[in-house]
């Protein structure tokens, strides 16, 4: 079945630094693959998406491209900040009726 | 900017007890995915509906959980009897059509603590 593998956490980091969050997956056909962040007591939001090989999704200085030829999809800024920390998801739906599989997330904390 | 109503955002119950959860998606989106998080896991599946018939109940555990979309609008998940292992964030999410590569939106969630 479709599955997804993310790098453990926590991933500690200072202001300004560069990150990178891996993210693999596995799964049949073609899937479309996003990122979702959740911040300390709240449900998640999409932070940016891919949905064919090649492309780049990116958001907020957050950026990430789908890689098919490494099943790969990982997570980069260049220059975090403290308002940043919170949990990571890498996510993979289908092209059907588009059930979302999650990896276990990656907790990021950026200190000043 | 219209958003997942979830509620209530807390509860607290003994176990064997009923528990009820609600979820109200953003408007017109006929596409409703309620799923569990369990601390430090990713989001699971649960159920999805496509307006008011579920399309997807593979992971719901049916002897103590129930679904229903009866209008295909707001949405009620129930769990009964609740048990300690179900203690978990439950989160509903939406989106319009539910094919292609749409972003499911998401509630706030609903964070269960059974003792």
């Amino acid at each position: 079945g479709n599955s997804v593998t993310q790098m453990e956490g926590p991933v500690t980091l200072s202001e300004e630094a560069f990150l990178t969050i891996n993210c693999t997956y596995t799964a049949t056909g073609y899937p479309s693959l996003f990122w979702y962040v959740q911040y300390p007591g709240e449900g998640l939001q999409l932070l940016l998406k891919a949905t064919k090989a090649d492309d780049k999704g990116s958001n907020k200085g957050f950026e990430a491209t789908y890689r098919k030829e490494t099943t790969s999809f990982h997570l980069e800024k260049g220059s975090v900040q403290v308002s940043d920390s919170a949990v990571y998801f890498c996510a993979l739906s289908d092209r059907g009726f588009q059930k979302l599989v999650f990896g276990t997330g990656t907790r990021l904390l950026v200190s000043p | 900017e219209a958003e997942v109503a979830q509620s209530p955002r807390y509860k607290i119950t003994e176990k064997s007890q009923a528990v009820a959860f609600w979820c109200d998606p953003i408007s017109g989106h006929a596409t409703l995915y309620w799923y569990r998080q369990i601390l430090g896991q990713g989001p699971e599946l649960l159920v999805q509906f496509q307006d008011e018939s579920v399309v997807d109940d593979s992971q719901l555990p049916k002897d103590r959980f129930s679904a229903e979309r009866l209008k295909g609008v707001d949405s009620t998940l129930k769990i009964q009897p609740a048990e300690l292992g179900d203690s978990a964030m439950y989160l509903c999410a939406s989106t319009l059509t539910g094919t292609g590569q749409e972003t499911q939106y998401f509630g706030p969630g609903t964070r269960l603590l059974v003792l």
